[in-house]
């Protein structure tokens, strides 16, 4: 069955460090790539999507990702994070062969340091 | 206009009541969504509504009932809840239909409390 994991609960990070949030899917073929933003008690926004072509991906807010085919993982990356980076994310897959279902993984709160 | 208008944020109700969730957008989507988000969790898709009909209904009991009265708007009935269905509930729109398309534009939410 497909399936999406973001294999950390939780990340804390000083301001100013890097981040690296883990995505990896379980599916036969590249499906549709996205990364989600959840500040507290709001709804989500969209960070960035991978369908095809170029390999890394950029974002809103300074957001990266890269999409690692022998790997199945679409990584989210920032050089440098803000206290206002604190939310939770969400990686989720779209299925070429699913018209509207989004597979979501479990998400990731990031928790940032002063 | 670039957002998803929910109202209310906030809604307390009892077992035996009957009210409605409202979710608007004029950003000319031909999609729109109903998510239910429960605490620390993932949304889970309850409803799609493709150029106003309904396209996909993802097994949800029939104490929730949704309704698109024109392209702008959607609204989900809610009746006869029960405690476990307390939760955030989403709306969300998109322009296209169709995985492959979607910029899921959020709203901010409606957070239900059934006591």
């Amino acid at each position: 069955a497909q399936s999406v994991t973001q294999p950390d609960i939780h990340i804390t990070v000083s301001e100013g460090a890097s981040l690296e949030l883990r995505c990896n899917y379980s599916y036969g073929a590249t499906p549709y790539l996205f990364w989600y933003v959840q500040s507290p008690g709001q709804g989500l926004q969209l960070l960035l999507k991978y369908f095809s072509g170029d390999t890394l991906v950029q974002g809103i807010k300074g957001f990266e990702a890269e999409f690692k085919r022998s790997q199945s993982s679409f990584n989210l990356r920032k050089p440098s994070v803000h206290w206002s980076d604190a939310a939770e994310y969400f990686c989720a897959v779209g299925l070429p062969d699913s018209n509207y279902q989004l597979i979501w993984g479990a998400g990731t709160k990031l928790i940032i340091k002063p | 206009d670039t957002e998803v208008t929910q109202t209310p944020k906030h809604l307390v109700m009892g077992m035996t009541n009957k009210k409605s969730l409202k979710c608007e957008q004029h950003m000319g989507h031909r999609a729109m969504y109903w998510y239910k988000q429960k605490a620390k969790k993932p949304p889970e898709l309850m409803f799609v509504y493709s150029y106003e009909k309904l396209s996909i209904n993802e097994s949800v009991p029939s104490r929730f009932s949704p309704e698109c009265p024109n392209s702008s708007l959607l609204n989900l009935h809610l009746h006869a809840l029960q405690p476990e269905d307390s939760a955030l509930y989403l709306c969300a729109s998109s322009f296209g239909t169709g995985v492959q398309n979607e910029k899921l534009f959020f709203g901010s939410g409606t957070q239900l409390s059934v006591l």
